[in-house]
């Protein structure tokens, strides 16, 4: 069965600094792109972040190059964001997903990052 | 403000088709993919089609996708109560070179 399962998350201060995990099972990972996607109330879905499965190609929204850094271990088959200078506008559940853009898509559940002192 | 452009909002009475639109421009949908997510209260988003109009094994075939040009749409018929649901359409930007989400619309089933 496949599964993916975020950790990390937690109530961090502003300026302050968090590393995701997502810890994948079930699937050869290290076959497989793999993306970071956030979520708010107020805007939808944000896509943040993408790896390709061999890590040599990463790919980031504008608004968040050179604060966060996503990075993979295909021996550990774990996937990382590393997020630096968190503001407020970071607070969001953090989704870990598979294949965001094809047929073998899957989505963690999530680990929910709040930014505030 | 999102790069793919969806209405917030959509409503139908059980048994209905509702039609959702997402609109992009010519560097997204006009020559990539379009891929459609549902998202039920209090959970991961699902994928409902991939490849603008294929569906995923377990999707109902009431459930369609479609594309023309530079915008998409996601069909829904014979509308039931369990559609109630936040949909999201998702594709790549080769001008950004970023992968862009719509800013979701909710259906509502009156």
């Amino acid at each position: 069965e496949v599964q993916l399962v975020e950790s990390g998350g937690g109530l961090v201060q502003p300026g302050g600094s968090l590393r995701l995990s997502c810890a994948a099972s079930g699937f050869t990972f290290s076959d497989f792109w793999m993306t970071w996607v956030r979520q708010t109330p107020g805007r939808g879905l944000e896509w943040v972040a993408t790896i390709k499965p061999d890590g040599s190609e990463k790919y980031y929204v504008d608004s968040l190059k050179g604060r966060f850094t996503i990075s993979r271990d295909n021996a550990k088959n774990s996937l990382y964001l590393q997020m630096n200078s968190l503001s407020a506008e970071d607070t969001a559940l953090y989704y870990c997903a598979r294949s965001l853009l094809a047929v073998t898509s899957y989505w963690g559940q999530g680990t929910l990052v709040t930014v505030s002192s | 403000q999102s790069v793919l452009t969806q209405p917030p909002s959509a409503s139908g009475t059980p048994g209905q088709r509702v039609t959702i639109p997402c609109s992009g421009s010519s560097s997204n949908i006009g020559r990539k993919t379009v891929q459609w997510y549902q998202q039920l209260p209090g959970t991961a988003p699902k994928l409902l089609i991939y490849n603008n109009d294929q569906r995923p094994s377990g999707v109902p075939d009431r459930i369609s996708g479609s594309k023309s040009g530079t915008s998409a749409s996601l069909a829904i018929s014979g509308l039931q109560s369990e559609d109630e649901a936040d949909y999201y359409c998702v594709g790549w930007d080769d001008s950004l070179n970023a992968v862009v989400f719509g800013g979701g619309t909710k259906l509502t089933v009156l």
